[in-house]
């Protein structure tokens, strides 16, 4: 099964908005609300910042929000801060009863 | 606190085998799925392999079917995942993580490197 697609960089000044998009299809992200998103800093562990399209783990600043239209996911971060530079992935459950990952996302704040 | 601590990578000759341990504490390990998920060097995320708490269920990447075993022992708290006909392109660090496909993987362990070459 092929990668999600999404963009290979994204940027934003203090305290604009952003969204990564993720792109599936209708045997992945469009057919199940079990699309993930996480966050990687260089040399770190992921950290999962929403989980079912849309859902913040306890300690995720509001912040982080989620959304899904179609075969499209998208992460958004508003307010954005120095510390939210890093790699941002998606993930989905897919109809074959596996995972596919995004190819990630660096998000420069300039 | 969920800690999650891997253990088991190393430098391992191609179409050697490799098993990785993930040692869990601070959750009770047999109510949680358990995942492997890797990472090769400067490059995006990839699932393994997922187990349920119980063990029964396994689910793998089509792509690593065949050469790699996940199992747990729910009377140690530890999580496995043997690697068999290793290859270079199988070089990456292996993270293991709490949770089942469907509701996002968390948390995750710190990795161990796993390197395929002569």
């Amino acid at each position: 099964q092929s990668a999600l697609t999404q963009p290979a960089s994204v940027s934003g000044s203090p305290g604009q908005s952003i969204t990564i998009s993720c792109t599936g299809s209708s045997s992945d992200v469009g057919g199940y609300n079990y699309v993930s998103w996480y966050q990687q800093h260089p040399g770190k562990a992921p950290k999962l910042v929403i989980y079912e399209v849309n859902n913040r783990p306890s300690g995720v600043p509001d912040r982080f929000s989620g959304s899904k239209s179609g075969n499209t996911a998208s992460l958004t971060i508003s307010g954005l801060q120095a510390e939210d530079e890093a790699d941002y992935y998606c993930s989905t459950y897919t109809s074959s009863s596996t995972v596919i990952f995004g190819g990630g996302a660096k998000l420069t704040v300039l | 606190e969920v800690q999650l601590l891997e253990s088991g990578g190393g430098l391992v000759q191609p179409g050697g085998s490799l098993r990785l341990s993930c040692a869990a504490s601070g959750f009770t390990f047999t109510s949680y799925a358990m995942t492997w998920v890797r990472q090769a060097p400067g490059k995006g995320l990839q699932w393994v392999s997922t187990i349920t708490g119980s063990g029964v269920g396994t689910y793998y990447a089509d792509s690593l079917k065949g050469r790699f075993t996940i199992s747990r022992d729910n009377s140690r708290d530890t999580l496995y995942l043997q690697m068999n006909s290793l290859r270079a392109e199988d070089t990456a660090v292996y993270y293991c993580a709490q949770g089942p496909m469907t509701r996002g993987f968390d948390p995750w362990g710190q990795g161990t490197l796993v390197t395929v070459s002569s």
